[in-house]
């Protein structure tokens, strides 16, 4: 079946350097989606990715859709305390019938 | 507009009790999914609902675990006998139903379930 996979598992950062986490699916994807989740809160929808190669942009953080659509990234710039909490990737299968999440990189951010 | 809701928030039961976990997904929203998360893990698809309807329940356990969504009133998710290995955050998202799968999921604050 459809695995993804997200790396590192965990990344501590000081406060003010970047970050990034890169999710690889074993197929290829329809879309993506990108979810934040803070310690015991619940996972919140980021943004979707659809397009091959696509990039967008939500303030400090960049999010890609690898060419092959079988791999992506969400990188931070200059990270902030309020960025802790771990995030998930999540992709469809090009059936669109199944949400698969990656494991998730938990971000700790050191004040 | 409210969220997505789930009750109990926290649910503690002793081996063999049976575990009803609510949700009512957000207004205007009719199709439902239950995902798993195992502490500090992933999240891990159970099953997709819609009124009246299962969709996929390939995340499933064969055993001890149902879910329903009526035409009235929240889904249910249902886990009989519940074992150790049943502790975890059950989490519950809501999208509209107008396209299947590929609409944005909102997901509810989750049921924290500790088993005895």
């Amino acid at each position: 079946g459809q695995q993804v996979m997200q790396i590192p598992q965990y990344q501590h950062v000081q406060e003010g350097e970047d970050f990034t986490t890169y999710c690889n699916s074993s197929t290829t994807l329809s879309n993506i989606q990108w979810y934040k989740q803070r310690p015991g809160g619940h996972p919140v929808f980021l943004i979707q990715l659809v397009k091959s190669g696509e990039v967008k942009k939500q303030k400090r953080l960049t999010f890609q859709f690898g060419e092959a659509k079988k791999n992506s990234s969400l990188h931070i710039t200059a990270t902030q305390t309020t960025d802790v909490g771990t995030y998930f990737c999540a992709g469809f299968n090009n059936a669109g019938n199944m949400l698969t999440f990656g494991g998730g990189t938990r971000l700790m951010v050191k004040p | 507009n409210a969220g997505v809701m789930q009750n109990p928030r926290h649910l503690v039961r002793r081996r063999g009790q049976e575990a009803r976990l609510r949700c009512s997904p957000m207004k205007g929203h009719s199709h439902v999914y239950w995902y798993r998360q195992l502490p500090e893990e992933g999240l891990k698809f159970m099953v997709y609902l819609q009124k009246e309807n299962i969709i996929d329940e390939s995340g499933m356990p064969k055993e001890r675990f149902s879910a329903e969504f009526p035409k009235e009133g929240p889904s249910i998710l249902r886990i009989q006998q519940v074992v150790r290995g049943d502790s975890a955050a059950y989490f519950c998202a809501s999208s509209p139903g107008i396209t299947t799968w590929t609409e944005t999921q909102y997901f509810g604050p989750g049921t924290r379930l500790l088993v005895l």
